[in-house]
């Protein structure tokens, strides 16, 4: 099956400070990638869907100056959250469609942000 | 405004006893619907998807139903066991859209 990998899988950082999380796809192209947060105990949410060699299309109430997606190949998407802080701690997750198969998604392990 | 909602409240059940879970949303007419796995500190899993002019989805143990009129779908894990316990989102795209909104999910406990 489908395989989408994410680095790091966890990650403590001090506030003030930006933070890289990488999304792969290990054996499909991902044209398309979708990045998801989600607090405890509650729903996924969308934030952005990320496309291969355009603009990242953010969901309304989500800062693009605060959450920059760079989604520069077919294997990989990067989520940066910017100057960081504690509210900004959460369970990050993207996922992708495969392309051809664009009614289920693939997701990734998550990465768990702590921000101090 | 449109919603899509699941019991918050956590289902306990019995090993071997069938689990349903409820799946209804309001303000959304989706081509499909789709349930997934979600357990702690993972991301969520796949299971099933049912269209609309679906009335039932079987895969092994799962069932799921999807009512377009009662805008519900149901999801059923026949014998239950201990390691299906986890949290269970519903997911559906909104009218348009090839992404995905999700259900806060309802989590699963089964005991031995």
């Amino acid at each position: 099956g489908a395989v989408v990998s994410q680095h790091p899988s966890w990650v403590i950082c001090k506030s003030g400070t930006s933070v890289k999380i990488e999304c792969r796809s290990l054996d499909f192209q991902a044209t398309t990638m979708f990045w998801y947060r989600q607090f405890p105990k509650q729903s996924l949410m969308l934030m952005a869907t990320s496309n291969e060699g355009s603009k990242a299309t953010y969901e309304q109430g989500v800062e693009k100056d605060k959450f920059l997606i760079n989604h520069a190949s077919l294997t990989l998407s990067t989520l940066t959250v910017t100057s960081a802080h504690p509210e900004d701690s959460s369970f990050y997750i993207c996922s992708s469609d495969r392309g051809l198969d664009t009614d289920t998604q693939y997701f990734g392990p998550g990465t768990r942000l702590t921000v101090l | 405004s449109q919603k899509i909602e699941q019991n918050s409240e956590a289902l306990n059940i019995q090993e071997g006893k069938t689990a349903t879970l409820t799946c209804n949303y309001t303000n959304y007419s989706p081509a499909y619907l789709q349930w997934y796995r979600q357990d702690p500190g993972r991301g969520p899993v796949f299971l099933l998807l049912i269209r609309e002019n679906e009335k039932e989805k079987r895969k092994e143990r799962l069932k799921v139903t999807f009512d377009t009129t009662l805008k519900q779908s149901l999801f059923h894990i026949t014998a239950s066991q201990p390691a299906d316990s986890a949290t269970y989102l519903c997911a559906l795209p909104p009218s348009g859209y090839n992404k995905l909104i999700f259900g806060a999910g309802t989590r699963l406990a089964v005991h031995p």
